[in-house]
Order: C-alpha cells, then sequence, then structure tokens
C-alpha cells in the first residue's frame, strides 16, 4: 500500500545550524506533500506543504523541495532557534484524499 | 483564525464500554477525517467523510467503529466495543477540498482501562 518513509528519525543540531529531514514517497499519483510540526501532546500543525507541480517552496526559514522523478522531498530549517525542538512529519496525499504520514523526526536543537 | 475544535480532550473507559469522540470541523469545511496516533508512533489515517457519507476507511476502521454527522456542525466518531489497543490520540480534521491543507484539532486522548 501507500508509505512514507522519513529519515532521520532523530535530528540534534546546534542553535543557528541548519536540519534537513528527508522523505520519500511510494504512490506516484500523490500530489499534495504537507509538513506539520507537532509539540508535545499538541495538535500536528501545518507548517509548509508543497503541490507536485511545483519543485521548491520557501516560508522564511523553513523550505521544501520535492523530487517526483525520484519520489523524494525534504524540508530544511534554516538558523535554527530553540523553538523549532519538536517532531516533525512529512505526508503525501492525493488531493481531498488521506494524508499518509511518515514516522516523523524529533529534532532538538542544542544551545 | 477558526479552528476544529474536539470535545472531550480526554475520555477514560472500561474496556468494552462504548464511547463517542465528538468534532466541530471549521464552518465552511466540507471534507472531515479522523486519525488515531499511538503514543510515540505516527498518525494514522481512519476514515474519510464527505457529502454525508464515508469516502474512505482504512484496515483500523473496522465494524467496531463508526462516523456519523448528526447535525450542520458535528462530526463524532463512535468505538462500540472498546478494546485495550483502542487506546490513542484521536484527531479530527477537516479542509474545503480542492486539495487544500487538512486542519487538525487538539485531539482527544482516549484510555482504555
Amino acid at each position: 500500500g501507500e508509505n512514507v518513509e522519513q529519515h532521520p528519525s532523530t535530528l540534534s543540531v546546534q542553535e543557528g545550524d541548519s536540519a534537513v529531514i528527508k522523505c520519500t514517497y511510494s504512490d506516484s499519483a500523490s500530489n499534495y506533500f504537507p509538513w506539520y510540526k507537532q509539540e508535545l501532546g499538541k495538535r500536528p500543525q501545518l507548517i509548509i506543504d508543497i503541490r507536485s507541480n511545483v519543485g521548491e517552496k520557501k516560508d522564511q526559514r523553513i523550505a521544501v523541495t520535492l523530487n517526483k522523478t525520484a519520489k523524494h522531498f525534504s524540508l530544511h530549517i534554516t538558523e535554527t532557534q530553540p523553538e523549532d525542538s519538536a517532531v516533525y512529519f512529512c505526508a503525501a496525499s492525493k488531493g481531498d484524499d488521506k494524508i499518509i504520514f511518515g514516522k516523523g523526526t524529533r529534532l532538538h536543537i542544542l544551545p | 483564525e477558526p479552528e476544529v475544535t474536539q470535545t472531550p480532550s480526554h475520555q477514560v473507559t472500561q474496556m468494552g464500554q462504548e464511547v463517542i469522540l465528538r468534532c466541530v470541523p471549521i464552518s465552511n469545511h466540507l471534507y472531515f477525517y479522523w486519525y488515531r496516533q499511538i503514543l510515540g508512533q505516527k498518525v494514522e489515517f481512519l476514515v474519510s467523510f464527505y457529502n454525508n457519507e464515508i469516502s474512505e476507511k482504512s484496515e483500523i476502521f473496522d465494524d467496531q467503529f463508526s462516523v456519523e454527522r448528526p447535525d450542520g456542525s458535528n462530526f463524532t466518531l463512535k468505538i462500540r466495543s472498546t478494546k485495550l489497543e483502542d487506546s490513542a490520540m484521536y484527531f479530527c480534521a477537516s479542509s474545503e477540498g480542492g486539495a487544500r491543507p487538512q486542519h487538525f484539532g487538539d485531539g482527544t486522548r482516549l484510555s482504555i482501562l
């Protein structure tokens, strides 16, 4: 069935450095790729998304890239801050279909 | 900014009992979803609902589960006879459709004793 793989499962970076999380998806019909941030005990919160007709999207310190041919997509956070510490989930979807989530990356920002 | 609201925030129930989890989606949204997240694991799809019927359901969503939109605002998930393995955080989500983002509620933590 549809699957989203996410790496790494845990990532520690020094404050101010960049963090990169990578995902792959299996269903070539997927056309929408949201990224969610989840703080402990809270809801998944959409931080950025990208559609299959776009290769890259940026919003301030966050950027996502998509390689449809390779079925890879990734999240880049620059100039990391303590408040970036959370679990990040990549996901894939087909339009209004269900979202398939990756297993999450626990990001630690070290002081 | 409008939000998806869920009640209760925490539900503790004896195994075998029925539970109903409630959600109020964002008012102009047309697509509704339930997901669950077992502690420390990923978010898993349960069911999607559009135009007053189920669009899709996962293998998890067996005969013990049902969903209903009893009025113009509420969207409920019922588990008929709860099992220990139903313990999880249940999230409701909604979207406008047209491949717009899904917005999640704060979740209901369901604990089965």
